[in-house]
């Protein structure tokens, strides 16, 4: 099993629809990490969580620590949200990630 | 600054030879890490560096890697007689230390041994 899950891995919607990925962890955490990847490789950044929940534009994170869950949200999805969404757990100390394996987002106009 | 810099983008090389890739951090960035990422997974630990220091490797790093942060600036990564199961993307990420500080990815530098 393992230390970093994520549901699904596949995912396709209609342009317009609400989104969520979901990510579960095993480790103990720092803070949880949700990263976007277009093809092509570059990594991004969305967001940083320790607790609770954060929102930027149409994207929200929320994270439930007792659960070791983490989801992220998009709402009114766009076709440019096309790209792979990985959740990666930072355990503390040396700040290395454990990353999921990512959901494949396809936006359908 | 203009982020995480990684070169080259793209390699191709052939079985046995040597490659190496650089990584630009951050300027005021003390740590930097080396992931590398293969198709349909995601990036897995190589390498991480306070300041010029290599504090910890994964068993995933073999002999024929070596990775140097000379002067606690830019970082080499070098893999030695490389095989085709070192095709992958390799990717570079800084960070400050200290908590709630977030990383900042390069574009990664792709390579393919034919």
């Amino acid at each position: 099993k393992n230390e970093v899950e994520q549901s699904p891995q596949n995912l396709t919607a209609q342009e317009g629809e609400f989104i969520t990925i979901n990510c579960s962890y095993s480790v103990g955490i720092s803070a949880l990490h949700w990263l976007q990847q277009h093809p092509g490789g570059g990594i991004v950044s969305l967001f940083m969580l320790s607790s609770g929940k954060k929102k930027h534009g149409r994207l929200i994170a929320t994270i439930n620590i007792q659960e070791k869950h983490s989801s992220l949200h998009i709402t009114a999805s766009h076709p440019r949200d096309s790209a792979v969404y990985i959740c990666a757990a930072d355990g503390g100390a040396t700040n290395k990630l454990i990353f999921g394996t990512g959901t494949l987002l396809a936006v359908q106009p | 600054d203009t982020g995480v810099s990684q070169n080259p983008r793209h390699k191709i090389t052939k079985r046995g030879q040597n490659v190496t890739f650089r990584c630009d951090p951050i300027s005021e960035h003390n740590r930097l890490y080396w992931y590398r990422q293969t198709l349909g997974q995601g990036p897995e630990f190589l390498t991480y560096f306070q300041n010029e220091a290599q504090l910890e490797k994964s068993r995933l790093l073999s002999d024929r890697f070596s990775a140097e942060r000379p002067k606690g600036s830019f970082s080499t990564l070098e893999i030695q007689r490389t095989e085709q199961g070192d095709s992958a993307m390799y990717l570079c990420a800084s960070s400050l230390s200290g908590e709630g500080n977030g990383y900042t990815f390069g574009s990664g530098t792709r390579l393919t041994v034919v």
